[in-house]
């Protein structure tokens, strides 16, 4: 089955320690995107990448990072530089990317990250 | 700053009803809408896609009103498995992300919806 998969589902961390979040897809799909939800809140973007080898800033980028060396994955690090990173992670991807930004975007099941 | 504005409810409901919530953006550039579902602690899924004339899927009817800048989500006949929180998402078709600030896409804080039996 297609789709998008992102492991693990709950992480916890100590503080002070980076965390890499998994986004697999294979929907051959040229976009993918990182969003965090927090309780009450509205997803907010954090980056996102139109192809292989580019990705760009969203909204709440700092305190992370990402790489994008293959077109079906799309993982996220959460550096200790983030200052508020309990939250629930958000993966998802497109057939395209800006500018043509129609077409609707697929979820992953996301990842509960927890600082203790 | 573009901003989607929703009613954050909740809105409860008895089963067999119908219940309809608006979503209101402030960009007038906006071009492309969608209604998502969210359950508790999942991720949002796509419920439908918003066109200029107003679309139909089953129970659900969604509209655009440009001229007022908010779009509608109608359920008839609620069941209780239509309880979930609705995301308004607008896009800008065209428009750039651009590095510290993604005007592309906004997504609503949605709206709690509990249908009770």
């Amino acid at each position: 089955d297609g789709g998008i998969t992102q492991s693990p589902k709950y992480l916890f961390r100590k503080e002070g320690q980076n965390v890499t979040l998994s986004c697999e897809q294979n929907l051959n799909h040229d976009a993918m995107y990182w969003y965090r939800q927090d309780p009450g809140q509205g997803l907010r973007l954090i980056y996102y990448s139109q192809i292989v080898n580019d990705f760009q800033k969203g909204d709440i980028a700092e305190g992370y990072s990402v790489s994008r060396e293959k077109k079906e994955s799309f993982p996220l690090t959460v550096t200790s530089a983030q200052k508020n990173p309990t939250a629930f992670y958000l993966c998802a991807s497109s057939i395209s990317g800006p500018p043509r930004v129609y077409n609707e975007q697929f979820f992953g099941p996301g990842t509960r990250l927890t600082v203790l | 700053r573009k901003e989607v504005e929703q009613d954050p409810g909740p809105f409860n409901v008895p089963e067999g009803a119908t219940v309809a919530f608006n979503c209101t953006y402030s960009n007038s550039a906006s071009q492309s809408f969608f209604w998502y579902r969210q359950d508790c602690r999942k991720e949002p899924k796509l419920l439908m896609s918003v066109y200029s004339s107003g679309n139909e899927d089953g129970r659900f009817t969604a509209q655009l009103n440009r001229a007022s800048q908010y779009i509608s989500l109608l359920i008839r006949d609620s069941k209780l498995s239509d309880s979930a929180t609705y995301l308004c998402v607008v896009n800008i078709e065209g428009g750039a992300y651009s590095g510290g600030g993604a005007d592309g896409l906004t997504f609503g804080k949605g709206t709690h919806l509990i249908i009770q039996p």
